[in-house]
């Protein structure tokens, strides 16, 4: 079946620098890979989309690169700051509608 | 636009009880979602529905945990008897026809916190 890892250590980030959040998986390549966030007491809430033909997706401070040969998706967030402090879920879309989920990296960004 | 309502957001009962979560869908929504999410792990889908009918529940344990959504809007997750082991946020989420869109966008509820004693 397919399995998702992501950091399983918690980061710990300097403001202003960048974040590099990793998800790897295994067996088959997603059609889409997605990633999501979520805070304290709250659902996840969408963030960025990449399929599996593209190679970097952006949007604002974040970037997404995906790489099926080596089946890893990163996840950047430049310019950090510390209202980016959540945690970051990863989640692999195989066929229209259903999605696997990361067990997810919490990030804190310090002033 | 309203977003995923859900009910109670807290809920503590002592195992072999039974309990129920309520989840409103954003309007216009046909794929509803139920995921449990133990504390340290992601999201693990429970139920998917397509409008009111059942499209993946495979990782439902069917002998304990019911569901059902009535006329492919609301929806309702059952827990009887409940365990230790079922403590844990379960979410509820909702995202357009998958024929309609080209990728599927979760928009998920708060979720309902559940402990059992």
């Amino acid at each position: 079946s397919q399995k998702i890892e992501q950091n399983s250590e918690a980061l710990n980030i300097q403001e202003g620098k960048t974040a590099t959040l990793t998800c790897n998986y295994t067996n088959y390549s997603p059609a889409y890979l997605q990633w999501y966030r979520q805070d304290p007491g709250r659902g996840p809430v969408f963030l960025l989309l990449i399929r599996e033909n593209e190679k970097e997706k952006r949007k604002e401070r974040l970037k997404v690169t995906f790489d099926t040969t080596l089946k890893q998706s990163l996840f950047h967030i430049t310019a950090s700051q510390p209202a980016d402090s959540a945690t970051y879920l990863c989640a692999l879309e195989r066929s229209a509608s259903k999605i696997i989920f990361g067990s997810g990296t919490r990030l804190s960004i310090r002033p | 636009e309203a977003g995923v309502a859900q009910s109670p957001r807290y809920k503590i009962i002592e195992k072999r009880q039974s309990v129920a979560f309520w989840c409103n869908p954003i309007s216009g929504h046909a794929t509803l979602y139920w995921y449990q999410q133990i504390l340290g792990q992601g999201p693990k889908l429970l139920i998917q529905f397509q409008n009111n009918g059942v499209v993946d529940d495979s990782q439902l344990p069917k002998d304990r945990f019911s569901a059902e959504r009535l006329k492919g809007v609301d929806s309702t997750l059952k827990i009887q008897p409940a365990k230790l082991e079922d403590s844990a946020v379960y979410l509820c989420a909702s995202s357009l026809d998958p024929g309609k869109v080209s990728y599927n966008e979760q928009f998920f509820g708060p979720g309902t916190r559940l402990t059992v004693l």
